[in-house]
């Protein structure tokens, strides 16, 4: 079965340095998205993306975070300046028709640590 | 806001046993209610609810939505241990793409 996939799996950084986190979504799916997981709590919507554009945010995506679809395959999100808050696994989700709330394929995750 | 709130927190059970775990919601324009396993990381499709009192299956797991009274449950009978694992329930509106998870249900099966 085609899969989400995640890199790096683990990403440890300093507070106040950048990071990019990388996701191939499946082929041939339009619609992506990354959700985070803070350790204990619920999964949280960050953003969705289609048509090389921002669909829909939360509060949580603020100017810190950005998006990409820097070439045909992946879908990239940066946090610019990281803080301690930002520790969380962070999922990308692709699928393959409009309105995320259909079946969402999730990748394994990048577990982000900021020290 | 839209709410979801799943119980029970956590639940222990020996093989074979059947389980029930319920998942109630608050959403403004409903449309639709989805069931994840999440084992290690990634949550993986369970089930897409959309009408009530439509009875989904897949092998020993079910799953009904009551939109009336704003639940779903997930039944999963002779359980294994390969089910252990935390059940996430999530709801979606019409309003946009995201999807509102709820907390969760850790559920741990014993041989």
């Amino acid at each position: 079965e085609p899969e989400v996939t995640q890199t790096p799996s683990h990403q440890v950084t300093q507070m106040g340095q950048e990071v990019i986190l990388r996701c191939v979504p499946i082929s041939n799916h339009l619609y992506f998205y990354w959700y985070r997981q803070i350790l204990g709590q619920k999964v949280e919507f960050l953003v969705s993306f289609y048509n090389n554009e921002i669909s829909e945010k939360s509060e949580i995506f603020d100017d810190q975070f950005s998006v990409e679809r820097p070439d045909g395959s992946n879908f990239t999100l940066k946090i610019r300046s990281t803080k301690l808050e930002d520790s969380a696994m962070y999922f990308c989700a692709s699928s393959e028709i409009s309105k995320g709330n259909e079946k969402l394929f999730f990748g394994s995750g990048t577990q982000l640590s900021v020290l | 806001e839209d709410k979801v709130v799943q119980s029970p927190l956590s639940l222990v059970v020996h093989e074979g046993d059947t389980v029930t775990l319920n998942c109630s919601y608050e959403v403004t324009n409903f449309r639709s209610l989805l069931w994840y396993k999440q084992e290690k990381k990634a949550p993986t499709f369970l089930f897409m609810l959309t009408s009530s009192g439509i009875e989904k299956k897949s092998g020993r797991l079910s799953s009904i939505l009551d939109k009336k009274e704003l639940f779903s449950i997930l039944n999963i009978t002779a359980t294994q241990t390969g089910d252990s694992a935390i059940y996430l329930c999530a709801v979606g509106n019409n309003a946009g793409n995201m999807l509102t998870f709820g907390g969760g249900t850790r559920l741990m099966v014993k041989p």
